[in-house]
């Protein structure tokens, strides 16, 4: 079983639309989690950070955690073709805040 | 003008030699990381340090080696023990407390060995 799982998609949404990224992941230890937007052939971009359970907005993004059902997701409302790219989930454990990486969901927001 | 910064962006290296990969930041960020990220695949931990002249072993270590000798610094060796460096290798520094904290990635190093 993998640590982290998300869907490799594509997930294909119309521009205008909601965009839903799910992850789930195996470490019950793990107390913070990220979600890092990369495009094709750059560096991961921070996006969201969220510590506890319940929904966290910032701007058109909105992550949502569940420790119980070990579950996290982000939400993309008002979708923007700027907004294709891959999302990668990463919970966060230990004393020395190792990540550790979904393989990410590739975004397509279609016009 | 702050950030981190990493180079080379492209770097092409021979069977058997040992290539050095330079990761700097100016943002006063005591912790610093390297990962790895190979297609298809998710980020890995190579390496990682909390302070100067400290460093861990991540998930991946084996062929690689770093050091730590100032904060704004964490160089990255690719030795040629390394079976398969082909990759994209990224560095990230952390901001905040144990409890809140964030990791940023500098713009990475593709590795290409010929």
């Amino acid at each position: 079983q993998k640590e982290v799982e998300q869907n490799s998609g594509p997930l294909s949404v119309p521009e205008g639309a909601i965009a839903s990224l799910n992850c789930t992941y195996s470490d019950r230890g793990s107390q913070s989690f990220f979600w890092y937007r990369q495009y094709s052939g750059k560096s991961p971009e921070l996006i969201m950070s969220i510590y506890s359970n319940g929904d966290k907005e910032d701007g058109r993004f909105t992550a949502q955690l569940n420790k119980a059902s070990q579950y996290v997701s982000l939400l993309i409302r008002d979708s923007q073709p700027s907004d294709s790219a891959t999302y990668l989930c990463a919970p966060q454990t230990g004393t020395a805040s190792k990540l550790t990486f979904g393989t990410g969901t590739r975004l397509q927001v279609t016009l | 003008d702050g950030g981190i910064t990493q180079s080379p962006k492209y770097l092409f290296r021979k069977e058997g030699q040992n290539v050095t990969l330079s990761c700097e930041q100016n943002l006063n960020h005591d912790a610093m990381y390297w990962y790895r990220q190979d297609p298809g695949q998710g980020l890995r931990l190579i390496y990682y340090s909390q302070i100067v002249n400290d460093f861990q072993k991540g998930d991946i270590a084996e062929g690689y080696s770093v050091s730590r000798e100032k904060k704004e610094s964490f160089p990255l060796t690719v030795t040629s023990a390394q079976k398969n460096p082909t990759a994209f290798y990224l560095c990230a520094s952390r901001v905040g407390t144990a409890s809140y904290n964030e990791q940023f990635f500098g713009p990475g190093t593709r590795l290409t060995v010929l």
